[in-house]
C-alpha cells in the first residue's frame, strides 16, 4: 500500500541553524501539506502546497519557514533560523485531491537545543 | 478563532463495549470531516471521513455527523484493548484549500 515517508525520523539542532525535513509524498497525490505537532498538544496546520506553489499558511508559517518541491518526488520544509520553541514532531500529509482525506507521513521529531 | 472541541479523556470501557467519542465545531460552513487514531509517538492514521448528514459506517466503526448541531461522532462497537489510542477529530474549515483543524483528541482506554 502506497504510503508517506519522511526522513529523517529524528533531527537534532542547534539553535540558529537552518534544518530541512524531508518528505515523499503518495506518488499519484498532487496536494502537499506540513503539519506540526508539539509534545502533548494539538496537531496544527502549517502549510499546504499545490502546483508548485503554497496554496494557504498559517500564522506560525512565518518567515523562516519555507517549502519547495525540488523534484517529481521530494517535497520539503525548511526552518532557516531555528528556535527552541520550534521543537516538535512534524508530519507531512497528501491528498490526491482537494477535499480529499489527507494521509500522513510517520514524522520527523525535531529537537533544538 | 475556528476551532474543534473533543472531550480530553480519558474514555474507559471494557472489551467489547461500544466505545463513543464526540466532536463539536464552530464554523458552520465546514464541509469535511475526518477522524483520525494516534498512537504514542506516531502519527495520525485515518479511520473514517465523513460528508454529508448522518452515519457513515465502515466495519467496526461508525461516524455520524448532525450539521446543524456541528457535532460529529465517532462510535467503535466490539472494542479491542488494540483500539487504546487518541482519536483526533479533524475538520475542513471551508477556507478555500483544505487545511485541517484537530482537536486535542480523546483518548480512549479499552481495558481486557
Amino acid at each position: 500500500e502506497p504510503e508517506v515517508t519522511q526522513t529523517p525520523s529524528h533531527q537534532v539542532t542547534q539553535m540558529g541553524q537552518e534544518v530541512i525535513l524531508r518528505c515523499v509524498p503518495i506518488s499519484n497525490h498532487l496536494y502537499f501539506y506540513w503539519y506540526r505537532q508539539i509534545l502533548g498538544q494539538k496537531v496544527e496546520f502549517l502549510v499546504s502546497f499545490y502546483n508548485n506553489e503554497i496554496s494557504e499558511k498559517s500564522e506560525i508559517f512565518d518567515d523562516q519557514f519555507s517549502v519547495e518541491r525540488p523534484d517529481g518526488s521530494n517535497f520539503t520544509l525548511k526552518i532557516r533560523s531555528t528556535k527552541l520553541e520550534d521543537s516538535a514532531m512534524y508530519f507531512c500529509a497528501s491528498s490526491e485531491a482537494d477535499y480529499n482525506e489527507q494521509f500522513f507521513g510517520p514524522g520527523t521529531r525535531l529537537t533544538v537545543l | 478563532q475556528k476551532e474543534v472541541e473533543q472531550n480530553s479523556g480519558p474514555l474507559s470501557v471494557p472489551e467489547g463495549a461500544i466505545a463513543s467519542l464526540n466532536c463539536t465545531y464552530s464554523d458552520r460552513g465546514s464541509q469535511s470531516f475526518f477522524w483520525y487514531r494516534q498512537y504514542s509517538g506516531k502519527s495520525p492514521e485515518l479511520i473514517m471521513f465523513i460528508y454529508s448528514n448522518g452515519d457513515k459506517e465502515d466495519g467496526r466503526f461508525t461516524a455520524q455527523l448532525n450539521k446543524a448541531s456541528q457535532y460529529v461522532s465517532l462510535l467503535i462497537r466490539d472494542s479491542q484493548p488494540s483500539d487504546s489510542a487518541t482519536y483526533l477529530c479533524a475538520v475542513d474549515m471551508n477556507t478555500g484549500f483544505q487545511k485541517l483543524v484537530f482537536g486535542t483528541g480523546t483518548r480512549l482506554l479499552v481495558s481486557p
